[in-house]
């Protein structure tokens, strides 16, 4: 089963509103991460955040996280219509005999123009 | 290289044959991971390496999926009498890791199989 669940499934904003997509996971982790994909194709590595961390901010982005929630959020601030891609969440948990990233089956954001 | 290198970017096989997924990973990362994606559908995980050995292959759908590293770098995954369930796009990722655990992933485009 996915470990990470994004919310909602799909948003769909104006461009220069903020978008919010929620994260949750059920197990321990030691870092949480958000990327990005278009067109269906390889993803982008957005952001991670450690499992010490609250908060954490790249450009527009910033990204929450709740341990004791098992709960991340993604804040998209200033939206443009390039921002339109599906958003993925990924757990990891790495230690020395298991180590991956569990990901979630997205958010579809669409800003329009 | 700069970056994980997938190829093919697209095959299309036919219905029983065997087709053969490579995976160039960034230079010197330790992990690597093998992801299938059905259109519209979130990361299915299948294998995962470390090094040369696979700690975890319980992704995997059937016998009829296997996957190798070599060298600690290059992995080929394989499908054997392919089915038209099998179409989705094979992404390949890999990471580095620190004192403080693995980097995040590095994507390649992946691989579109499509099996008539």
């Amino acid at each position: 089963s996915q470990q990470g669940e994004e919310d909602p499934q799909a948003l769909s904003i104006q461009e220069g509103e903020n978008a919010t997509m929620n994260c949750s996971y059920k197990t321990s982790i030691n870092n949480l991460q958000w990327y990005r994909q278009n067109s269906g194709r390889g993803l982008v590595h957005l952001i991670l955040i450690r499992s010490n961390e609250r908060e954490k901010h790249s450009g527009r982005l910033r990204v929450t996280l709740d341990t004791s929630k098992k709960s991340s959020s993604l804040l998209i601030t200033a939206s443009r219509a390039a921002d339109t891609a599906s958003y993925f969440c990924a757990t990891g948990c790495y230690n020395t005999n298991a180590g991956k990233s569990t990901f979630g089956d997205g958010t579809t954001l669409t800003v329009k123009p | 290289g700069a970056g994980v290198s997938q190829s093919p970017s697209n095959k299309v096989t036919e219905k029983g044959k065997d087709v053969e997924l490579r995976c160039d990973p960034i230079s010197g990362h330790t992990a690597l991971y093998w992801y299938r994606q059905s259109l519209g559908q979130g990361l299915e995980f299948l294998i995962y390496f470390q090094g040369n050995s696979a700690p975890d292959k319980s992704g995997l759908p059937s016998d009829r999926f296997s996957a190798e590293r070599t060298g600690g770098s290059v992995s080929t995954l394989t499908i054997q009498r392919t089915q038209q369930e099998d179409s989705a796009v094979y992404l390949c990722a890999s990471s580095d890791i620190s004192g403080r655990g693995y980097t995040e992933a590095f994507f390649g485009q992946g691989t579109r199989l499509t099996v008539v």
